[in-house]
């Protein structure tokens, strides 16, 4: 089974800054099965992108996913007060068929 | 638009059976996209329970196989889960998930289901 390891645990950033947010595969993944999405408070996660680089329907272009291999990213450009969140990236296996998560990162305001 | 709505009892009883479901609005549960089931204990990560697709077995969390069983009643157009001999473990918030491309592109609001005595 491949582990996801997400970092930072938390980041602190202002609103208007660049958020790289790391998410590390114990061995090579095919870009194709990464994702990454948001979750808010009280609130059921999002798809934010799909195929490690694809937006989902509805998503700004201030998000952005990259990588391949062992290590994902994804980026937001310039950060907006409603960004601030939880962020999870999980990957889909196919021996056995098997989704698992990071233990995500929460960006919070500084 | 795609609207998913879970339902079921919030409170089971430690040893007992959890059983929920899932109706969708705009989109066909069964016939149409695969369809899994995830969960959130409170204050901690997402995890995967299983999964269904349109003629195919069921896939399951393999940590989670022996107590699972997720189906689909089409008549009905609603997906079912099952979690069998419940633990305080298994209290958490259960998501209904329509997938597509290997990512769930829509979430139910997920219902709290509590395992308490």
């Amino acid at each position: 089974e491949i582990v996801l390891t997400q970092s930072p645990g938390t980041l602190s950033l202002s609103p208007g800054e660049r958020a790289t947010l790391s998410c590390k595969a114990s061995q090579s993944v095919n870009s194709r099965d990464l994702a990454w999405y948001q979750q808010k408070p009280g609130q059921a996660p999002r798809l934010l992108i799909y195929g490690a680089s694809r937006r989902a329907t509805g998503i700004p272009d201030r998000f952005s996913g990259s990588g391949s291999g062992t290590d994902l990213t994804l980026t937001i450009s310039r950060l907006e007060p409603e960004d601030f969140a939880v962020y999870y990236c999980q990957l889909y296996g196919s021996s056995p068929p098997m989704y698992t998560f990071g233990q995500g990162t929460k960006l919070e305001i500084k | 638009q795609v609207h998913l709505q879970e339902s079921g009892p919030g409170l089971v009883k430690p040893s007992g059976t959890l059983s929920l479901t899932c109706a969708a609005s705009g989109a066909s549960i069964g016939s149409d996209s695969w369809w899994s089931w995830v969960r959130q204990p409170p204050g901690k990560g997402l995890e995967w329970i299983g999964e269904v697709h349109p003629g195919g077995s069921p896939n399951y969390n393999p940590s989670l196989k022996s107590r699972v069983a997720i189906s689909v009643d089409e008549s009905k157009k609603e997906l079912s889960l099952e979690v069998k001999s419940v633990t305080v473990a298994d209290t958490a918030v259960y998501y209904c998930v329509r997938g597509a491309e290997y990512s769930w592109h829509y979430w139910g609001q997920g219902t709290l289901v509590t395992v308490s005595s």
